[in-house]
């Protein structure tokens, strides 16, 4: 079964960019099977979707979040990142990714997640 | 956008049945799916489709579709259930997953 794994930093400062990466083992990111998608959890609060990406590269996104996320593939490290830019004390959450079949279906296997803090 | 509404907090004794709820306007129309969250630890996919239960789930969770309310149904509940569970449905008319704000088991 695929394995996720989010890293990056901890700390963003506001106005600054936020960019985290995911690392898959046990499956590949380039099949067409899968969608690969981010998802976070604000403190105290609910999950909320932020974008997927298909094994193409192409990408989509949840629409109150669009102007301001890029999701990015590099399939010969069979990872997936996430840039956040402008980030503000509201983008301080857990943020998740997980592995999607699309359409209207579910995120079968996720990361541990990583906390990121939007702070000066 | 489609909003899902569930109990922010469910508490059951150990052995008795605990009922999580999912609220969302003709969400018997849609596909439900269930998340388990402990901290620390990756969410984990529970119930798909409403009511299919995921491996290694055991059978005493199910869940059921029907209205305007889904259902997570967890009997004879033991203290490994506590957590956080979430409900997800994809909406066409926004074109974006949602989730429920989630609901706190506590077993007391």
């Amino acid at each position: 079964q695929p394995q996720l794994q989010e890293s990056g930093p901890g700390l963003v400062r506001p106005s600054e960019t936020l960019s985290l990466t995911c690392t898959v083992s046990g499956d590949s990111i380039s099949s067409s099977t899968y969608q690969w998608g981010w998802i976070r959890q604000s403190p105290g609060k609910g999950l909320e979707w932020i974008g997927n990406m298909f094994y193409s590269g192409s990408t989509y996104y949840n629409p109150s979040l669009q102007s301001r996320v890029t999701i990015s593939v590099d399939t010969s490290k069979n990872q997936f990142s996430l840039e956040v830019a402008s980030v503000t004390a509201a983008d301080t959450a857990i943020y998740f990714c997980a592995r999607n079949c699309g359409g209207d279906c579910y995120f079968d296997y996720w990361g541990q997640g990583t906390l990121v803090t939007v702070s000066s | 956008s489609y909003v899902l509404t569930q109990p922010p907090s469910v508490s059951a004794a150990p052995g008795k049945t605990a009922r999580i709820t999912c609220g969302g306007e003709n969400i018997a129309r849609k596909h439900v799916h269930w998340y388990q969250l402990k901290p620390g630890q990756a969410p984990v996919l529970v119930i798909s489709y409403d009511s299919d239960r995921r491996p290694g789930i055991p059978e005493r969770v199910s869940g059921s579709n029907s209205g305007n309310t889904a259902t997570l149904t967890i009997s004879r509940v033991e203290a490994g259930d506590e957590a956080d569970y979430f409900c997800q449905v994809w909406d066409s008319g926004s074109d974006r997953w949602v989730f429920g704000g989630g609901t706190k088991l506590t077993v007391l």
